[in-house]
């Protein structure tokens, strides 16, 4: 069953730490995202990949970061550097980010939460 | 900007009543997208309008792209308890910008 999987589903970090959210997809899409949303407010684009070892900033950009080695997979660093970082944060997949009007598709999210 | 609005935030309907979103640009749209999101799940696509003055329906929802290609909408007819979450509409390609939603309750 093709689809997109962010683990783990609630993820806690400590001050001072770097926390990595994962986010895999068999449905051989070219482009991925990561968003994060915050309560009663709608998504905001944090990075997003067009192809394999290619990346470029969202408008959130700050304080993550992420990594393309595989077409399946597009990790998330939440660093130390990101001061606000409680949020549900959102992976999505796209079959290309250069062919117009393509439909995301997205995972179940992964919840963070500051200890 | 490149922003999108919708209205109104929060809608509570009682069950059986319609029920409508309004998604607006302030620049033209080259397509427009509208997503699902259920209470603590993700969002989910649900359309895209391309056409100007396209309208599409799904079963009880009715899509509609404006005649200037600068506004959308999405109408529920007698809503339904299972149609409770939030709208987004989004725009954009390959990269989306999406507007901050319209949650609605329904009342059974």
């Amino acid at each position: 069953d093709g689809g997109i999987t962010q683990s783990p589903k609630y993820l806690f970090r400590k001050e001072g730490q770097n926390v990595t959210l994962s986010c895999e997809q068999n449905l051989n899409h070219d482009a991925m995202y990561w968003y994060r949303q915050d309560p009663g407010q709608g998504l905001r684009l944090i990075y997003y990949s067009q192809i394999v070892n290619d990346f470029q900033k969202g408008d959130i950009a700050e304080g993550y970061s992420v990594s393309r080695e595989k077409k399946e997979s597009f990790p998330l660093t939440v660093t130390s550097a990101q001061k606000n970082p409680t949020a549900f944060y959102l992976c999505a997949s796209s079959q290309s980010a250069w062919l117009g009007n393509q439909p995301q598709h997205f995972g179940d999210g992964t919840r963070l939460s500051i200890l | 900007g490149q922003q999108v609005m919708q209205i109104p935030q929060y809608q509570h309907v009682q069950e059986g009543e319609d029920f409508t979103t309004y998604c607006n640009s302030s620049t033209t749209l080259s397509n427009i997208q509208w997503y699902k999101q259920r209470p603590g799940g993700h969002p989910v696509f649900l359309i895209q309008l391309v056409k100007s003055g396209e309208v599409k329906k799904q079963k009880r929802l009715t899509f509609q792209f404006g005649e200037a290609k600068k506004n959308s909408s999405l109408h529920i007819t007698a809503t339904q308890t299972t149609d409770v979450g939030t709208y987004f509409c989004a725009r954009g390609t390959g990269k989306l910008i999406f507007g901050q939603g319209t949650t609605l309750q329904v009342k059974p």
